[in-house]
């Protein structure tokens, strides 16, 4: 069965610093990983998406993660924190064995952006 | 140009109504899928729709029944409501040919039980 991790379910960085988001998965397969983002009071976004192309994914707005297949992470980063980035964010694994039709979403990091 | 859109955004009931959420996407996309966020933001697929076929359903009370006329549109009517359905519902679709799992998000259904 597949399933998602966050580790943290709140981060707070100062604006400019990085930013590090840990997520977790559990796959019988390979796996397809995704991350989102939710600005309050809107609906999700997708940052970026990990199937198998390369480990290291670029997404938006200057975020990027890497799927790392011994440690079974795919952990979110971004160099310099923007005010903007504050909102919640999801990782997202696929279950392969549906043809894509379930995901299974871990359960958010609220990321909090200081000035 | 508004991709996946639902309405109403807000919807207030009280106990043992019955209520529809509609969504549409303009996307030309052919899977849709339903998700009820909790208060706690944990977010849980309900159904997936492929050409207008249910594909996935997670365990939804029947209370809740989708309902695909076509390819762009999925609704959702939910009988009997409950205070336990009080959540925000996302709505979402995603194409064939980039993965059916990339999906895009309509903006969230409020609803309150009362």
């Amino acid at each position: 069965a597949q399933s998602v991790t966050q580790l943290d379910s709140h981060v707070s960085v100062s604006e400019g610093t990085p930013v590090l988001l840990r997520c977790n998965y559990s796959s019988s397969y390979s796996p397809s990983l995704f991350w989102y983002v939710q600005h309050p009071n809107k609906g999700l976004q997708l940052l970026l998406k990990y199937t198998s192309a390369a480990t290291l994914v670029k997404g938006i707005n200057g975020f990027e993660a890497e799927f790392k297949k011994s440690e079974t992470s795919f952990h979110l980063t971004k160099p310099s924190a923007h005010m903007s980035d504050a909102a919640e964010y999801f990782c997202v694994v696929s279950d392969p064995l549906t043809g894509g039709f379930k995901t299974i979403f871990g359960a958010g990091t609220r990321l909090f952006v200081k000035a | 140009d508004t991709a996946v859109s639902q309405t109403p955004k807000y919807l207030v009931t009280q106990m043992g109504n019955d209520k529809s959420i509609k969504c549409e996407q303009n996307l030309g996309h052919d899977t849709m899928y339903w998700y009820k966020q909790d208060s706690k933001k944990f977010l849980k697929i309900m159904f997936s729709y492929n050409n207008k076929e249910l594909i996935i359903n997670e365990t939804v009370p029947n209370r809740f029944s989708p309902k695909s006329p076509d390819k762009a549109h999925l609704n959702l009517h939910i009988n009997s409501l409950e205070l336990g359905d009080s959540a925000v519902y996302f709505c979402a679709s995603s194409p064939p040919d980039r993965g059916r799992d990339e999906q895009y998000f309509g903006p969230g259904t409020r609803l309150t039980v009362t």
